[in-house]
This record gives structure tokens, sequence and C-alpha cells, in this order.
């Protein structure tokens, strides 16, 4: 049961330049998005998210792109940093609370 | 970020015995909720807990499992008889603010390792 996937296993991008992560998704009864950054035998840390009536939400270097018709969103990171290195989920729930839905995970290695 | 924490951090346990694992919650989340990790897969849900109830599970979450909070505080799992399959990273995560902004943020704990010999 993958309803949220993120395709990409592992991203290597040079320090300064554009991260870009993506992920899609299949229910289309999911409201709410969310990206999780996490260290090794650390917990998930929230980054952003973006509820289903927007298209975009930008936090200092994030930005979340959301498009419901394709079922795809997107976080971008600008400039990216060394500390950004870690690993990304991007997560789904339905309205009001309900569990969150993760995607595999995307490794980003941001390079000197 | 709001803070969860979590005990321990590591339990390591025979096979059949049992373990509690603790989250001490933030005030003003209503919502208390358990995911694990196996290594190297995705995060799964385990079960959700609203007034006292638990309000969703998936089917991970067996007979062998249960959640309370027994003195009003502290959240715990707990695992009756630990199978090998049950080593994982086990997190506590919460939501929902009571203030009524309608937020569906779940903040994690740093997570218990679990490891079942």
């Amino acid at each position: 049961d993958q309803q949220v996937k993120q395709n990409s296993p592992s991203l290597s991008v040079q320090e300064g330049r554009i991260s870009i992560l993506n992920c899609d998704y299949t229910n289309s009864m999911f409201d709410y998005f969310l990206w999780y950054k996490k260290y090794p035998a650390e917990g998930p840390t929230f980054l952003i998210s973006i509820s289903s009536i927007k298209d975009k939400n930008e936090d200092g270097r994030f930005t979340v792109f959301l498009n419901k018709s394709a079922k795809h969103l997107s976080l971008h990171i600008v400039p990216s940093q060394p500390g950004d290195s870690a690993v990304y989920f991007c997560a789904a729930s339905g309205r009001g609370a309900q569990k969150l839905v993760f995607g595999q995970g995307t490794r980003l290695t941001i390079n000197p | 970020e709001p803070e969860v924490t979590q005990t321990p951090s590591h339990q390591v346990t025979q096979m059949g015995q049992e373990v509690i694992l603790r989250c001490v919650p933030i005030s003003n989340h209503l919502y208390f909720y358990w995911y694990r990790q196996i290594l190297g897969q995705k995060v799964e849900f385990l079960v959700s807990f609203y007034n006292n109830e638990i309000s969703e599970k998936s089917e991970i979450f067996d007979d062998q499992f249960s959640v309370e909070r027994p003195d009003g505080s502290n959240f715990t799992l707990k695992i009756r008889s630990t199978k090998l399959e049950d080593s994982a990273m086990y997190f506590c995560a919460q939501g929902g603010l009571s203030g009524g902004a309608g937020t569906d943020t779940q903040y994690f704990g740093p997570g218990t390792r679990l490891t079942v010999l």
C-alpha cells in the first residue's frame, strides 16, 4: 500500500544550489502535506507543511509546492547548505488530526 | 518546535518479554500517536489516542500492543510479548492544539530503539 511515494532514494546537490525533492500520492482524500527531516537515530523534525487549499508555502529557504491535479508535491531548498544533509520524508494526512502516511524518504547530500 | 521526550532511548529485551515505552507529552496537544520505523524502511503508523481512547489503529497494532495514559500525563506503549520482528525505532508524536487552531502538524519525539533478542 504505497499511498505516498518518493521515487528518488538519494539526491546529491552542490552547496549553494537548489535542492528539489519530490513526492507523489494516490489518495485524493489527503488534505494536509508535510515534510520532515530526519537524522540517524533521531525522530523526524517538522520542516514545512501545506494545506490542500494552497499551492505554495514558503518558510525561509524552504518552499513546498502542491499540484493537486497531478497529486504531486515538491520541496525546494535554496540555497542548499551542508547542514541540510539528511533524510527527507514526505507525509500526508486526511482532515482532522488523522494519522500521517509517510513516503520512503530521500537521502539528501550537500557537497561543499 | 515543541519538544516531545521519550524514555528509554534504547531498550534491549528478550523475545517474549514485556516492554513499556514512555512518552512525555507537550501541554495543549490533544492527540497522541505512536509510529515505528524498522531499519531501512519507512515510518509506519501504529495507533492514535484522543480523549483517553484509541481513535485509530493500524493492522500492525494487534492484541500484543496497548496504549494508555496511566497517570494522566505520560503516554505509554506496551508490547506484551515481544517478537524479533518488533525490533525497530518507536516514535511518539503529538498534534492537534487545544486552541482550536486546527493544525494537523505532528511533532515527534527522539524515539526509543527497541532491540529484541
